[in-house]
């Protein structure tokens, strides 16, 4: 099983539906990420969460929300989905070492807002 | 604020030959690290290289080989010998001390590897 997995792998789903992408870890970090990847922009960084009780906003977050869960569990949500939301979504973790720490990333959620 | 920029978008290469694929990067921090991704058509990122600020030794694993430069704010990586397998987007990122282990990407690169 992998270290990091996200549920679902691939959606379609309409404008304006509310939808959860779901993100769990066996990797025991205290950090979990959102990032989006778009082509010829890269990853950029939804939220970020460096535990249970501290959630942090990224530099696009607007149109996003999240929830931690538990430790090993880190969904995002997209209250109202729109087209531009259309993306690839990755889910990563991180040890709470600081700069240092090696992120672990999922498999990714391809996400199509029609 | 920090940026990293791989003004590279896609690079075509016939197997075997060499290619570098470029990362300049802006921090304000002293303290950093730079990474680099695989990312491979099935779409998950695969790590390859991290390199903290403080270490310029030119770093080689087989046919990769990574040259960072703090002079000119460049960490390059160079493929030899290319093979179809290497196909795939790289993406080079930062994380500033200042930033905890958030990273920032760069655009990434498209290389294409011909028969």
């Amino acid at each position: 099983d992998a270290d990091v997995t996200q549920t679902p792998r691939n959606r379609i789903t309409k404008t304006g539906k509310r939808i959860m992408l779901e993100c769990s870890q066996t990797k025991g970090h205290d950090r979990m990420y959102w990032y989006r990847q778009d082509p010829g922009l890269g990853l950029r960084l939804i939220y970020y969460s460096f535990d249970v009780k501290d959630i942090n906003k990224g530099e696009i977050s607007d149109g996003y929300s999240v929830s931690r869960q538990a430790q090993a569990k880190f969904s995002l949500s997209l209250e109202s989905a729109i087209p531009n939301q259309t993306a690839l979504y990755f889910c990563a973790t991180s040890e709470g070492t600081g700069y240092l720490a090696e992120a672990f990333f999922g498999q990714g959620t391809r996400l199509t807002v029609v | 604020a920090q940026k990293v920029t791989q003004a590279q978008t896609e690079i075509s290469v016939v197997e075997k030959e060499d290619v570098t694929l470029d990362c300049v990067y802006e921090t304000r921090d002293t303290t950093y690290y730079l990474f680099w991704y695989k990312q491979p058509p099935s779409g998950e990122l695969v790590f390859l290289i991290r390199r903290n600020s403080f270490d310029e030794q030119n770093e080689i694993s087989g046919r990769y080989s990574w040259n960072f430069q703090k002079s000119t704010s460049s960490f390059n990586f160079t493929i030899t010998a290319s093979q179809v397998v290497d196909s795939a987007v790289y993406f080079c990122a930062l994380s500033e001390e200042t930033s905890g282990s958030r990273l920032t990407f760069g655009e990434g690169t498209q290389l294409t590897v011909n028969p």
